[in-house]
């Protein structure tokens, strides 16, 4: 089975600056989707990001950007001039090229502070 | 309108009573899903179907059963609720034909068993 570990519950972050999130995850597979998905408090889930196991390049959207270590097997989040509006949950999640199920963190709980 | 509905969207609900949640969905999507999440835990998967005719069990599938109606509806049953499945359920939707398999929700029942 796999299993997806991100260790900060709860972080905080001045607005406009930068903050990292955590994931590490445990497969034997070599090939995956991997992906963080922001959880406002209006409970909808938002995909934020993804990135696919093979591509070496580090995925980016906007203000959002990975650093995905395929061999630490980590996958961490780094968002950049961070706005009120990223106040919310952030749940990171893998999935195997041939899987049926993605595999959730625990989440980790950003605020972004004023 | 939304791509992934759910109904309720906020239920209370007596220790032993019969509850349905149902999703539909307009994104012509193939696969259908249904989650629970719980503090902490973060999304655990109940119950998937690829097809009207597949089903299949999650991680956490007892104490619930699920029926796929038609292609677009997807629906989740608790046959005697008790208190432990006073959760936030989700129902998601992707597409086997896109490359990526992201998942697409809706925007949850909040449940609660009393």
């Amino acid at each position: 089975a796999q299993t997806v570990t991100q260790s900060q519950p709860e972080m905080s972050v001045q607005e406009a600056e930068t903050v990292t999130l955590s994931c590490t995850y445990d497969t034997s597979e070599n090939n995956y989707y991997l992906f963080w998905y922001k959880q406002p408090p209006s409970r909808q889930m938002i995909l934020v990001i993804r990135q696919e196991a093979y591509k070496q390049q580090n995925a980016t959207e906007n203000r959002f950007s990975v650093n995905f270590q395929k061999a630490a097997k980590s996958f961490s989040l780094k968002i950049s001039d961070s706005q009120l509006g990223d106040t919310a949950m952030y749940f990171c999640a893998f999935m195997k090229y041939s899987g049926n199920q993605f595999y959730f963190g625990t989440g980790t709980s950003l605020t972004v502070i004023p | 309108d939304a791509d992934v509905t759910q109904t309720p969207r906020n239920r209370i609900t007596k220790t032993g009573k019969r509850i349905m949640l149902e999703c539909s969905q307009t994104k012509g999507h193939d696969r259908m899903y249904w989650y629970r999440q719980d503090p902490g835990l973060g999304l655990r998967l109940i119950y998937y179907s690829f097809d009207v005719k597949d089903i299949n069990k999650g991680e956490i599938s007892d104490g619930y059963s699920v029926s796929r109606q038609a292609q677009a509806k997807f629906s989740l049953s608790l046959e005697s609720a008790i208190p432990n499945q006073t959760a936030l359920y989700f129902c998601a939707t992707s597409d086997s034909d896109r490359f990526s398999y992201e998942q697409y929700f809706g925007p949850g029942t909040r449940l609660t068993v009393t």
